[in-house]
């Protein structure tokens, strides 16, 4: 089946640091991806479209000048948390979606800030 | 826009079966899905709903009513591995609006 690399799986970096996060579709082309982020017992929150070739979309609330998104290829979409702060340590999700019914997501990566 | 309800907690017996309810309002239907996740880890696919009726997939079965904005995911014979959150969600249904919505997810714990 269709398989989402998602890395690094954790990363602990320093407050004002800058991370980035890869995702990638290992056997398919993704024009789309999604990139959720999950807080502790709380369900998984959707950041933004990732869409190849163009901007992404960012839901309401999410600062795109903070997490940045590139989606330059139909294989990898990354997410660049600037400037992180210890209130930006979550769990990051992306998902690609393969034809009408299919969503597969990566392994998820924990950042931690400190 | 899209609003998904499902239980926070639910807890079961092993062997038992249990029954998690999902209530779904959305702009359009594009089907609904179920997803199993454990802690710190992504979420795995169980099932896809588009038409009415129940789905059974192993000790894992899935109903739907469209009618009724209605889902439930029916977990047989539990095991202690089942203890994980199960997450209700529903694609966008606009042209283009493919994003996954979900709801907050149910807790269940197995137990012996």
């Amino acid at each position: 089946g269709a398989v989402v690399s998602q890395h690094p799986s954790r990363v602990i970096c320093k407050s004002g640091t800058s991370v980035k996060i890869e995702c990638r579709s290992l056997d398919f082309q993704a024009t789309t991806m999604f990139w959720y982020r999950q807080f502790p017992k709380k369900s998984l929150m959707l950041m933004a479209t990732s869409n190849e070739g163009s901007k992404a979309t960012y839901e309401q609330g999410v600062e795109k000048d903070k997490f940045l998104i590139n989606h330059a290829s139909l294989t990898l979409s990354t997410l660049t948390v600037t400037s992180a702060h210890p209130e930006d340590s979550s769990f990051y999700i992306c998902s690609a979606r393969e034809g009408a019914q299919g969503y597969t997501f990566g392994s998820g990566t924990r950042l931690t800030v400190v | 826009g899209q609003n998904i309800d499902q239980p926070t907690e639910m807890t079961a017996t092993e062997g038992a079966i249990v029954q998690i309810n999902c209530t779904y309002q959305t702009s359009g239907f594009n089907g609904l899905f179920w997803y199993q996740q454990h802690a710190g880890e992504a979420p795995t696919f169980l099932s896809y709903n588009v038409l009415d009726g129940l789905e059974e997939k192993g000790r894992f079965s899935s109903f739907l009513s469209r009618s009724k904005g209605y889902s439930y995911l029916l977990l047989k014979e539990l095991q202690m591995k089942d203890s994980a959150s199960y997450l209700c969600a529903a694609p966008g249904a606009g042209a283009g609006s493919y994003q996954l919505t979900f709801g907050k997810g149910t807790k269940l714990s197995v137990i012996p």
